[in-house]
């Protein structure tokens, strides 16, 4: 089974433009979750997607935003970036209900100048 | 809402030494806590995780304990290896709503083991 996929893998952006993230989760997996990841504050729930709706949401600004499609692909949006957004983004998806195990992808590191 | 406490933020043990990493939970409604490695440059992965209605578990080398009473749980790392070298980051959910995303992560812990 193919793993959890994050595109881009790397991207510098300047503040004030927006990014969008993309993830494809495993096969079968219908939930995905996203995490900011930063040296200083660890990981960091973002929010979550479950057949398409978002089931939770992490403490961050409006300027984060997500979506999921018909077949779990999820995407990520950060507006008007700021250069604190820099930080490596993680997605993860898990079985269904039950199992609790996230798999993670290896995440979008993402560079604001 | 939940915090989750990592202890110590940074570990050096020789070789063939145990490791011990602590957490601490503040929402009691928490009831699963796994651990996960992550070594440089890749992703977290889950190594052992351990459920409210279980006291102890163990996997070969490594094994997690709970106390719920005093909401903090602890991983042990027995006869380390430089290969166990790595950050590891405790984490904890009360699975509301169905949800099976949202973890509360620790800080983290980077262990080094030294040949």
């Amino acid at each position: 089974k193919a793993g959890v996929t994050q595109t881009p893998r790397y991207l510098i952006k300047t503040r004030g433009q927006q990014v969008t993230l993309s993830c494809s989760p495993i096969s079968g997996h219908r939930s995905v979750s996203w995490y900011q990841q930063t040296p200083g504050q660890g990981l960091q729930f973002l929010f979550e997607y479950f057949s398409e709706t978002q089931r939770n949401k992490g403490n961050f600004p409006g300027r984060f935003s997500g979506r999921q499609f018909s077949n779990s692909r999820s995407e990520m949006n950060v507006s008007t970036l700021e250069l604190g957004d820099s930080a490596l983004y993680l997605c993860a998806s898990s079985p269904p209900a039950g199992a609790g195990e996230l798999f993670f992808g290896e995440g979008s590191r993402l560079t604001v100048l | 809402g939940e915090n989750v406490e990592q202890h110590p933020s940074t570990l050096s043990v020789q070789e063939g030494d145990s490791a011990v990493i602590k957490c601490t939970y503040s929402d009691s409604a928490s009831n699963y806590f796994p651990w996960y490695k992550q070594e440089l440059g890749k992703r977290p992965q889950l190594i052992i995780d351990i459920r409210s209605n279980v006291g102890e578990k163990k996997d070969q080398r490594i094994a997690v304990t709970l106390n719920k009473t005093a909401k903090h749980f602890s991983l042990h790392i027995t006869e380390t290896q430089p290969e166990d070298s790595a950050v590891y980051f405790c984490a904890a959910s009360s699975g509301r709503g169905g949800s099976q995303g949202n973890l509360i992560f620790g800080k983290g812990t980077k262990l080094s083991v030294k040949p």
